[in-house]
């Protein structure tokens, strides 16, 4: 069973419409969730976190948490042809110590 | 902004051979790691490290794997005998150990394995 899933794309956009990535996780005691950018041969750049149900917005950067539901999602507003990139999900699963638990990521292309 | 730097950034190395892949940690963060991504997977928890100690490991972290902080600043993953399926990107990350436990990057080290 997979632990942390996520749609491997590509999610093709316009330039300056709103990009929605999403993230389920099989561990319902999960507590701490996490979105990171990786630009191709890149190392993760952390984006957001977020542990408590519901939105919680940075810049054009907004997380949604539903814990009842085990998803989190990224939505990107204005989305930038710079915003072209691999979106991984990451996850503190109960019992997984400090660890992270990524996902296999999703990629986003902003088009001109 | 304090970051976490890794040296080298690219190792080609004979397979069984042993590699040695350094990290600088944030200055004050208490909890350090090693993670790996073959090209084209996902990122891989490989081990932990907290207090002098590892605190947690994957199965992937076997008997060829060893960390060590050998002074105040540095961290290391040792690879023993070096096989090509090792061939990967390993990131060091460290965390502050306050609880909320955000994990932040170094830029990689690059690992082909020939």
């Amino acid at each position: 069973q997979k632990e942390v899933e996520q749609n491997s794309g590509p999610l093709s956009v316009p330039e300056g419409a709103i990009a929605s990535l999403n993230c389920t996780y099989s561990d319902r005691g999960s507590q701490s969730f996490f979105w990171y950018r990786q630009y191709s041969g890149k190392s993760p750049e952390l984006i957001m976190s977020i542990y408590s149900n519901g939105d919680k917005e940075d810049g054009r950067f907004t997380a949604q948490l539903n814990k009842a539901s085990q998803y989190v999602s990224l939505l990107i507003r204005d989305s930038q042809p710079s915003d072209s990139a691999t979106y991984l999900c990451a996850v503190h699963l109960t019992g997984g110590g400090n660890k992270l638990t990524f996902g296999t990521g999703t990629q986003l292309k902003v088009e001109l | 902004e304090p970051e976490v730097t890794q040296t080298p950034s690219h190792q080609v190395t004979q397979m069984g051979q042993e590699v040695i892949l350094r990290c600088v940690p944030i200055s004050n963060h208490l909890y350090f790691y090693w993670y790996r991504q073959i090209l084209g997977q996902k990122v891989e928890f490989l081990v932990s490290f907290y207090n002098n100690e590892i605190s947690e490991k994957s199965e992937i972290f076997d008997d060829q794997f060893s960390v060590e902080r050998p002074d105040g600043s540095n961290f290391t993953l040792k690879i023993r005998s070096t096989k090509l399926e090792d061939s990967a990107m390993y990131f060091c990350a460290s965390s502050d150990g306050t609880g909320i436990e955000t994990q932040y990057f170094g830029p990689g080290t690059r690992l082909l394995v020939l």
